[in-house]
């Protein structure tokens, strides 16, 4: 069966440092894999998806980048932290377009 | 893209009281998906309604999908405890490998 893992849990940091999250998932190939965030009792905003390695979509500017270096790991990354990167983040698979997606356990970013 | 409108954003129940989320769209929808999330969760797939006219059953879930494919409906009946938690519908903006277009999600609080 597919299993999708994220970490860390959760995550406190600062203003202007650097930030790296991790997506793996195992038992499948050639997901297609997102990325999205999701604001405290918000909905979600899709912020980048991947079809294949090394390809990468954006929805939305941002100080955010992602990265897929394997066909089943998805990073997002930031250079420089802002306040208003706090959030939780999302990473889901999917077998292809228009098929239901899979989430991971997410990432509670706090930003300070 | 498409865009989908999601009512009410917050409904209380009494337990064993029926709930009731709706979700409308300007423009003729492909598909539609409905997933939920548990507080502190992550969102997790429901079902997928492609058919106009589509009715669909899960246990005490019925999934309704609207004759013009612009509106569709989630319905419990007699709520429990365990359904606590965000419903979301979300659909595919369409032209190519796009990432899901998630509504603003209905809250169930349900009262003892």
């Amino acid at each position: 069966s597919q299993t999708i893992h994220q970490w860390p849990a959760t995550l406190v940091q600062p203003v202007g440092s650097p930030l790296s999250l991790e997506c793996t998932v195992e038992g499948t190939s050639n997901p297609n894999l997102y990325w999205y965030r999701q604001a405290a009792g918000r909905g979600l905003q899709l912020l980048f998806y991947s079809v294949g390695i090394g390809q990468i979509s954006s929805e939305v500017p941002q100080n955010l980048s992602a990265s897929r270096p394997q066909d089943r790991q998805f990073i997002l990354s930031s250079k420089k932290l802002l306040l208003s990167d706090s959030g939780f983040y999302l990473c889901a698979w999917s077998p292809g377009i228009p098929y239901e997606q899979y989430f991971g356990p997410g990432t509670r970013l706090t930003v300070t | 893209g498409q865009q989908v409108m999601q009512i009410p954003q917050y409904q209380h129940v009494q337990e064993g009281e029926d709930f009731t989320t709706y979700c409308n769209s300007s423009t003729t929808l492909s598909n539609i998906q409905w997933y939920k999330q548990r507080p502190g969760g992550h969102p997790v797939f429901l079902i997928q309604l492609v058919k106009s006219g589509e009715v669909k059953k899960q246990k005490r879930l019925t999934f309704q999908f609207g004759e013009a494919k612009k509106n569709s409906s989630l319905h419990i009946t007699a709520t429990q405890t365990t359904d606590v938690g965000t419903y979301f519908c979300a659909v595919f903006p369409g032209g190519g490998a796009d990432g899901l277009t998630f509504g603003k999600g209905t809250h169930l609080i349900i009262q003892p």
